[in-house]
């Protein structure tokens, strides 16, 4: 069963502060994974997407790297700041299973000043 | 402005009754999708889309019905038979379903049961 895994559940981090979120799939056959930026309330908002020969792929102050062997990948998030408060989502798609995405449960990220 | 609508925000609902949220995008994108989120949960599939006048359902679709008559717009019934539609619906759209692209998402519906 394809499965996406993401930790921590909840963070909490002062402004200014970085912090790394994690996520693990066993999604396969790989086609590509995305994360994404849910403010409470609203449709998530694409951060980025990689493919299987992409190792790191940057949106600003955003990071994201992707290990296709381990099936992990992580985001990172340099500078916080309280905007950066909400819930991120890693979302992984085989290349087998068209039009279903497998979604993780999300980090809920809160950014204190 | 290019984007993917849904409305209304907010929804109440009596118990027995259907009813239909709206999903309209002017992406021009062919594959349009109805996820569900419940609180400290993932997203859950309903139904897609891949083409006009085709429809797949997803992992949760008992309850719900779509239609895709128009390749711009996507509506959501919640129907009676639904017995917790309670929750935050979201209506998202690709350029395809089959190259997994990029999912462009609405702002959302939340549908309450009263």
């Amino acid at each position: 069963k394809n499965q996406v895994e993401q930790s921590p559940q909840s963070l909490i981090i002062l402004e200014g502060k970085n912090c790394t979120l994690q996520c693990n799939y066993t999604v396969s056959p790989f086609s590509n994974l995305r994360w994404y930026k849910q403010d409470t309330g609203r449709g998530p908002v694409s951060l980025t997407i990689m493919t299987f020969s992409e190792n790191t792929k940057s949106n600003g102050r955003y990071t994201a790297t992707l290990d296709a062997d381990t099936k992990q990948s992580s985001l990172h998030i340099t500078a916080s700041q309280l905007s950066d408060s909400a819930s991120y989502i890693c979302v992984v798609s085989g290349s087998t299973n068209a039009g279903k995405s497998t979604f993780g449960d999300g980090t809920t990220l809160t950014v204190k000043p | 402005d290019g984007g993917i609508t849904q409305s209304p925000k907010y929804l109440f609902r009596k118990e027995g009754q259907n009813v239909t949220l709206s999903c309209e995008q002017n992406l021009n994108h062919d594959a349009m999708y109805w996820y569900r989120q419940d609180p400290g949960q993932g997203l859950r599939l309903i139904y897609y889309s891949q083409i006009v006048n085709d429809f797949q359902k997803g992992d949760i679709a008992e309850g719900y019905s779509v239609s895709r008559e128009k390749k711009e717009s996507f509506p959501l019934t919640v129907t009676s038979a639904q017995k917790n539609p309670t929750a935050f619906y979201l209506c998202a759209s690709s350029i395809s379903a089959i190259a997994n692209t990029e999912a462009f998402f609405g702002q959302g519906t939340r549908l309450t049961v009263v």
